[in-house]
């Protein structure tokens, strides 16, 4: 019954390659948005999409191209693989504050580790 | 642009004891929401409490809970009778109440429990 969940956990590749990451979230949430955690920790916003509409872009590099086939998904794919996008990439959701609630905590799933050697 | 300060790069504290994590933010909105994070080493985030700004009562969940200044743009966490399974990092955010806003984070405080 997992809420957020991120496949894979983990991906070790070379650099130059192409990969994917996927994000699924059951709690019927409208907003999906991806972070990434660098070596120090830090988390920092990179994409949004709320109703597979792209709505937050921060400034990352166009090797980063995230997809929503539904709002239920939303996918990052990273072309060209390079040794600074070693990270830890969090997909998270929470509901549309337009639906006329108050903000809703965004809920994270466990992350995904991806190493380039 | 929103920018959440956390000082206090690692604390720690003897199990049982109070501990407080500190947090400092900077905008020019009114309405925003504060939140505390948890990150065990899972590498889980997991929300701890968060504190609706248009709110003068600070938000308490169990063993935790909030000193919010507005004025002062300070945002604290209290964690009392502190136990082994409170070690993490733990992060501070800060989010806009309207829109899909993203979450700007601070830069994360190590807390380390002492048996």
């Amino acid at each position: 019954d997992t809420a957020v969940s991120q496949t894979p956990k983990y991906l070790v590749t070379q650099m130059g390659n192409d990969k994917s990451i996927k994000c699924e979230q059951n709690l019927g949430h409208d907003t999906m948005y991806w972070y990434k955690q660098d070596s120090k920790k830090f988390l920092k916003i990179m994409f949004s999409y709320n109703n597979k509409e792209l709505i937050i872009n921060e400034t990352v590099p166009n090797r980063f191209s995230p997809k929503s086939p539904d709002k239920a998904h939303l996918n990052l794919h990273i072309n060209s693989l390079e040794l600074g996008d070693s990270a830890v990439y969090f997909c998270a959701s929470s509901q549309d504050v337009s639906q006329g609630l108050s903000n809703q905590p965004q809920h994270f799933g466990d992350g995904t580790r991806l190493s380039i050697l | 642009a929103q920018t959440v300060t956390q000082s206090q790069p690692e604390m720690s504290v003897q199990e049982a004891e109070t501990v407080t994590l500190s947090c400092t933010y900077d905008t020019s909105e009114s309405d925003y929401y504060l939140f505390w994070y948890k990150q065990p080493p899972s590498r889980q985030m997991i929300l701890v409490i968060r504190q609706e700004a248009y709110k003068q009562q600070n938000a308490t969940e169990n063993r935790f809970s909030v000193n919010f200044q507005k004025a002062a743009k300070s945002f604290s966490l209290k964690i009392s009778d502190s136990q082994l399974g409170d070690a993490a990092m733990y992060f501070c955010a800060y989010g806009l109440n309207f829109g899909n806003e993203k979450l700007t984070f601070g830069t994360g405080t190590r807390l380390t429990i002492i048996p």
